[in-house]
């Protein structure tokens, strides 16, 4: 039962780079999700995909691009890092947002 | 004012205690509440979802309170595994459906 998969589990990037964040999940949900945790912040959601096919902004989503590759994956791509951006990634999936989600084990990304 | 708050914690108890926490929320149009556990550097999960009528899962119960908009969470008989972050987290439509999360609610237990 493998669930909400993420790679990588860490990153480090020097300011500019760029990098993609693969999720994928078995569990044939139709929604997916990319939060952000940052301190004192909570979890704060990028990007989300309500169904395949279907991508939309959600409340920090600058400086982020996704792409909902098949029902399974989800991938959020940094274009050019920011040290902004250093923080805790959560993919998470669901049948849809009514439904609790099962999340990801995170990728933690440092930006130097 | 935040979408979502919580009293930060941390909650420090012994073993065995009882312990509750509160959380309200802004929108009184929201319709699915959820109680989520985050160990320390792990991924949130899903502890309970919260019912309007109150509902129990074991040492662990959850209430709503629409008129007054807050969930509490209580746990009975505290164990040392108990310890963790307690998520609250609301679906609110603000232009799309989402689940908006508090900040959390430390927990510790001690021996």
């Amino acid at each position: 039962n493998a669930g909400v998969t993420q790679t990588p589990k860490f990153q480090v990037l020097k300011t500019g780079q760029s990098m993609t964040l693969q999720c994928a999940q078995d569990m044939n949900h139709n929604s997916m999700y990319w939060y952000r945790q940052d301190p004192g912040m909570g979890l704060r959601l990028i990007y989300y995909s309500a169904s395949e096919g279907t991508t939309d902004k959600g409340e920090v989503p600058n400086g982020y691009n996704v792409s909902r590759l098949n029902k399974r994956e989800f991938s959020l791509r940094l274009e050019s890092a920011a040290p902004s951006q250093t923080s805790v990634y959560f993919c998470a999936s669901s049948h849809g947002s009514d439904y609790g989600y099962t999340f990801g084990s995170g990728t933690r990304l440092t930006v130097v | 004012r935040k979408e979502v708050e919580q009293d930060p914690g941390p909650f420090n108890v012994p073993e065995g205690a009882t312990v509750a926490f509160n959380c309200t929320y802004s929108n009184s149009a929201s319709q699915s509440f959820f109680w989520y556990r985050q160990d320390c550097r792990k991924e949130p999960k899903l502890l309970m979802s919260v019912y309007s009528s109150g509902n129990e899962d074991g040492r662990f119960t959850a209430q709503l309170n629409r008129a007054s908009q807050y969930i509490s969470l209580l746990i009975r008989d505290s164990k040392l595994s108990d310890s963790a972050t307690y998520l609250c987290v609301v679906l609110m439509n603000t232009g799309f459906q989402k689940l908006v999360f508090g900040t959390g609610t430390r927990l510790l237990v001690s021996p």
